[in-house]
């Protein structure tokens, strides 16, 4: 069974800094990986997606790297400003492009996220 | 292009009522999602859709639950009878087709509390 952990629980910096959230899951059998943002009392945005043959993906401030031998993604955010304060959350989808009318096709495992406050 | 719509954003019953959710994905998505969110964790898978059929329902409890994507295009989860223990929020998702390597998108949830 899929397990997805994210560390830090919580984050609070300072305007400006970088920094970055970490995601590791226990099955490298993966087909991508995705991270969202949540805001409070909100859906999920999707941030960016990695594909399994991807090592990383670049928008804007964000980048996101994945190491799937290792199991881990990190998700850097540079010169973090305070609209960036929400939670952060990662999800992996089984390998399946060969089985997608499998059930476990799409089955996104998501982790408990990363609750991130950047402060003025 | 609109996102995924879902209604009402809250719902608030008394337990053994019934409740239902209701869920339109972004136009032309073929796989429908329905997750549940508890407060501090990540979503949890309840049911996928492939058009109108229901592929993957093994995490939904059947005893009180139930789905339906009438027409491949929206759908409805419906809860009857309601407990405490379904205070949640609701999540619905679409994606378009394994081509896009399922990038799933998803609307703003319903906030069900159950007194």
């Amino acid at each position: 069974k899929q397990e997805v952990t994210q560390i830090p629980a919580a984050l609070s910096v300072p305007e400006g800094e970088n920094l970055v959230l970490n995601c590791s899951f226990t099955d490298s059998a993966i087909y991508n990986l995705q991270w969202f943002r949540q805001d409070p009392g909100k859906g999920l945005t999707s941030l960016l997606l990695i594909q399994s043959s991807q090592r990383e993906q670049t928008s804007g401030r964000l980048n996101a790297s994945l190491d799937k031998s290792s199991g881990r993604s990190t998700l850097y955010i540079a010169a973090s400003q305070p609209g960036d304060s929400a939670t952060y959350l990662c999800a992996v989808s089984p390998r399946g492009l060969g089985n997608a009318g499998g059930t476990s096709y799409g089955k996104l495992t998501f982790g408990q996220g990363t609750i991130l406050t950047v402060h003025p | 292009e609109a996102g995924v719509v879902q209604s009402p954003r809250y719902k608030i019953i008394e337990k053994k009522q019934p409740v239902a959710f209701w869920c339109n994905p972004i136009s032309g998505h073929n796989t429908l999602y329905w997750y549940l969110q508890n407060l501090g964790q990540g979503p949890e898978l309840l049911i996928r859709y492939e058009n109108e059929e229901a592929v993957d329902d093994s995490q939904l409890p059947k005893d009180r639950f139930s789905a339906e994507r009438l027409k491949g295009v929206d759908s409805t989860l419906k809860i009857q009878p309601a407990e405490l223990g379904d205070s949640a929020v609701y999540l619905c998702a679409s994606s378009l087709d394994p081509a896009s390597y399922n990038e799933q998108f998803f609307g703003p949830g319903t906030r069900l509390t159950v007194l």
